[in-house]
């Protein structure tokens, strides 16, 4: 099983910065929150990736808490093209471990 | 660079038919995984290997599902029978050498391929 928790649906208006949530409150020590996200039709595409400091890239920011139980991925300027299911999944960092993928959110960018 | 690639893209047939689905992993990863994603769901792994040996087949139906990678580069998953259950998208990801590290474990996927089974 998924050891996430996301809420099923979000909407942002084009431009806004999205907030996608993720609980994660059984996490382990070792375990970093990876985010990806499942445009319609293509396959997951990775985003960001982070243990315990907060992370940015070209692509999105990671907020994750102080007891580190929750994070929060951040797009700053939502577009059309962030319309996905994004996935919050927890996993150590070494070794071929499997994704395990929850239920997912579904952010959809309105115009 | 290339990314992973998988094909056919699309596949319909009959239930009792075989199916086969090929896939080619971005050069040079060592890892490569099949997944099937069923409608509305997350993508769940049916097999991982790693170079050409099949290091975890826990979740693959073998009854009627096999899969290979020859030489360690592309690999194709079989389905014999096919069933209306196994309508659902098949996804390969490849990975450089989890071994190393978080900066070598980051999964590519593929477009996969969307079965249906009538």
């Amino acid at each position: 099983d998924a050891k996430t928790t996301q809420p099923p649906s979000m909407d942002c208006a084009e431009g806004r910065a999205a907030n996608l949530p993720c609980n994660h409150s059984t996490i382990s020590g070792n375990e970093y929150v990876y985010w990806y996200r499942q445009i319609h039709s293509q396959g997951p595409q990775y985003i960001i990736h982070g243990l315990k400091n907060n992370e940015t890239n070209e692509m999105a920011s990671l907020i994750i808490t102080e007891d580190r139980k929750s994070s929060t991925l951040i797009l700053p300027h939502a577009t059309l093209r962030d319309t996905a299911v994004y996935y919050c999944i927890v996993r150590v960092a070494q070794g071929a471990q499997k994704l395990v993928f929850g239920q997912g959110t579904r952010l959809t960018i309105n115009p | 660079e290339a990314g992973v690639v998988q094909s056919p893209r699309y596949k319909i047939i009959e239930k009792k038919q075989p199916v086969a689905f090929w896939c080619n992993p971005i050069s040079g990863h060592n890892t490569l995984y099949w997944y099937r994603q069923n409608l509305g769901q997350g993508p769940e792994l049916l097999i991982r290997y790693e170079n050409e040996e099949a290091v975890d087949d826990s979740q693959l139906p073998k009854d009627r599902f096999s899969a290979e990678r020859l030489k360690g580069v592309d690999s194709t998953l079989k389905i014999q029978p096919a069933e209306l259950g196994d309508s659902a998208v098949y996804l390969c990801a490849s990975s450089l050498d989890p071994s190393r590290g978080p900066s070598y474990n980051e999964q590519f996927f593929g477009p996969g391929t969307r079965l249906t089974v009538l």
